[in-house]
């Protein structure tokens, strides 16, 4: 079973921002929270990942919880090209076998 | 383009035969994992190869099995194909240290679409 629990979909406004949900209430000291993206017809791609401090890259900003029980993606201007199943992931154990839910599947209006 | 290149793209196999799908690495990446992901479906993990040895395996049969080469590429077998086992077959590569990864990004290939009839 998945470890983390995210919404089945969301939808967003084209150029607005878009925060993504993810719960891990059993995560570990020591895992790490990673988030993919896959869209139509690819395999996933990396989009961020973090253990403690909020991050942030070209792509998108993690925030996460204090008590790391929970983390937020956040999308800062939302292009039709972000259209995907987003899914979050713990990794740990020195491990990078993933463990996929089904993820968020969000939908870019114009 | 993540340079992880997986061949073929399609396949279509007879139930009980058997299938080899490839996956080429990144560069210098040491460690491929293989994802189950039918339709509908988040992928579901396999196995994963560390510096040529298995590392991990998924809640799949025996007669699911690999390799992984010295270049690091790395093959995904099936015997005895079921029609259960129609599905995108993802693999993926990263750069493990000292056999950690989880502090690691995986790059995902284009994967293979498998269909048994």
């Amino acid at each position: 079973d998945a470890k983390t629990t995210q919404p089945n979909s969301m939808e967003s406004n084209e150029e607005e921002p878009v925060h993504l949900p993810c719960n891990h209430s059993t995560i570990s000291g020591t895992d790490y929270i990673h988030w993919y993206r896959q869209l139509p017809s690819q395999g996933p791609e990396y989009v961020i990942h973090g253990l403690t401090s909020n991050v942030n890259n070209r792509m998108a900003s993690l925030a996460i919880a204090e008590d790391r029980k929970s983390s937020t993606l956040i999308l800062h201007r939302a292009t039709l090209r972000d259209a995907a199943v987003y899914y979050c992931i713990l990794a740990g154990n020195y491990g990078q076998n993933f463990v996929f839910g089904p993820g968020t599947r969000l939908s870019v209006l114009p | 383009e993540t340079g992880v290149t997986q061949s073929p793209t399609h396949l279509i196999k007879t139930r009980g035969q058997q299938v080899t799908l490839r996956c080429s690495s990144q560069s210098g990446h040491n460690t491929v994992s293989w994802y189950q992901q039918a339709l509908g479906q988040g992928p579901q993990f396999i196995f994963q190869y560390y510096r040529e040895e298995e590392n991990g395996r998924g809640n799949f049969p025996p007669r699911f099995s690999g390799l992984q080469f010295p270049n690091y590429s790395s093959e995904l077998n099936v015997n005895a194909l079921e029609l259960d086992d129609s599905a995108l077959y993802l693999c993926a590569s990263s750069l493990g240290l000292d056999n950690r990864l989880e502090n690691t990004e995986a790059f995902f290939g284009q994967g293979t679409r498998l269909t048994v009839v």
